[in-house]
Parts: structure tokens; sequence; C-alpha cells
């Protein structure tokens, strides 16, 4: 079975700094995605970053990146210049290819500091 | 911002009581979910549709029964509901054929259910 781990419950960071949460990953399968969400406090889910296990590059969104280690499973997020804005719960995700479950952590809040 | 409402937003039940959450989406795609969430478990799958009146079950469907006769909507129904059916629910939307799930899942507001 798929499982998505985090490992940090809660995280903070100042303003303007960088911060990395962190997500291991176990599947057995070669064909997967990863994902991280953000979940504001309005509880919206929002797709924040994607990334195939087949690319080697790591996916980049604007001040969002990944470093995604596969033979570590591992997919961390790092944020970049952090803003008051990314103050969220964020969850990581993975699903198999031609699975219909999308599997997600715990997640993890992080607080941005002024 | 996809399509997609849920209705209610918010509702408070008894215990014993049928309860039907309903999801729509005016995107017209074809696979939807619903997905509780509880602290300490992030979202968990309960019933996913890949077209209309076509459903399967997810990870925690115990207790949960889904329908969609329309592709816009997806109803869940908690046939007696609970207090361990309190959560937040979420519907969600894929349009991917291939790779309904690895593709880019869109959600909607979500619905607080409160089971007393």
């Amino acid at each position: 079975a798929q499982t998505v781990t985090q490992s940090q419950p809660e995280m903070s960071v100042q303003e303007a700094e960088t911060v990395t949460l962190s997500c291991t990953y176990d599947t057995s399968e070669s064909d997967y995605y990863l994902f991280w969400y953000k979940q504001p406090p309005s509880r919206q889910m929002i797709l924040v970053i994607r990334q195939e296990a087949y690319k080697q590059q790591n996916a980049t969104e604007n001040r969002f990146s990944v470093n995604f280690q596969k033979a570590a499973k591992s997919f961390s997020l790092k944020i970049s210049d952090s803003q008051l804005g990314d103050a969220a719960m964020y969850f990581c995700a993975a699903a198999q290819g031609g699975s219909e479950k999308l599997v997600f952590g715990k997640g993890t809040k992080l607080t941005v500091n002024p | 911002d996809a399509g997609i409402t849920q209705s209610p937003r918010h509702k408070v039940t008894e215990t014993g009581t049928p309860v039907t959450l309903r999801c729509h989406q005016t995107e017209n795609h074809r696979y939807m979910y619903w997905y509780r969430q509880d602290p300490g478990h992030g979202l968990r799958l309960i019933h996913y549709s890949y077209g209309v009146k076509d459903t399967d079950k997810g990870e925690v469907s115990d207790g949960y029964s889904v329908s969609r006769s329309k592709t816009e909507d997806f109803l869940l129904t908690l046939e007696s509901a609970t207090s361990s059916q309190t959560s937040v629910y979420f519907c969600a939307i894929s349009d991917s054929p291939q790779h309904p799930t690895t593709d880019t899942q869109y959600f909607g507001p979500g619905t607080r259910l409160t089971v007393l």
C-alpha cells in the first residue's frame, strides 16, 4: 500500500526567509506522481506543485520548488521569500499511475512571522 | 478557479438521521471524488465516480453511499449518521482520461458536518 509521511506537524518561518517542508513516501510502483497542496484558513485545497516520478528535473512554481530524491523516496517543498499569505496547512500527496487513489500525508501547519 | 460548489456548507444533525451532501460542477469533468478530512489524518478518499452511474469505493467507504445520475452532480449519503462521521467533506474533480488521479484534482470549498 502507498503511504505518505509528513514528519513535521508544525513549522514556522520569518517573513522573507526560506523554509523547507519534509515529505517521504513509500510505493512499490515506478509510475507515480507527487503533489503538494496548500490549505489556508478558508479551507480551500489549492494545488501548489506537481512532480512526475519519471522526470529527473525538480518542479518549480515561482517561489515554490521541490527537492525530489527518488532513491530516498523524499519529496520536500521549499518556499523562498516567505510571505504572510503562505501561512497554511500543507499536504503532501502521492498517486500511482493508473490508480484512482490519491493518498495524503497528515499535513504540516506553517506559520509565517512578520 | 474550477466551478465546483458543495451544499450545504455547514450542517448539524443528530445520530441516526440520513444526510445527503451535494457536489455540483460546471466543468463537465468525468471524474469526481468525495474525501473526508479529520485532524491527524489528512484527507481520505470515501468514494469516487468515473462517469454517470459509475462509482467505486475508496479507503473509508463504510457507512457511506454515493450516486451520480448526471455528469454535474455527485451525491454523498450517510444513511444513518454517526458521531464518527463528524468531519469536513471535500468534493474534487478531474478530467484526465488517462490519469484521472495523477493529473490535477480541483477541490470544492468543503462541507463541515457535525453529528450530535
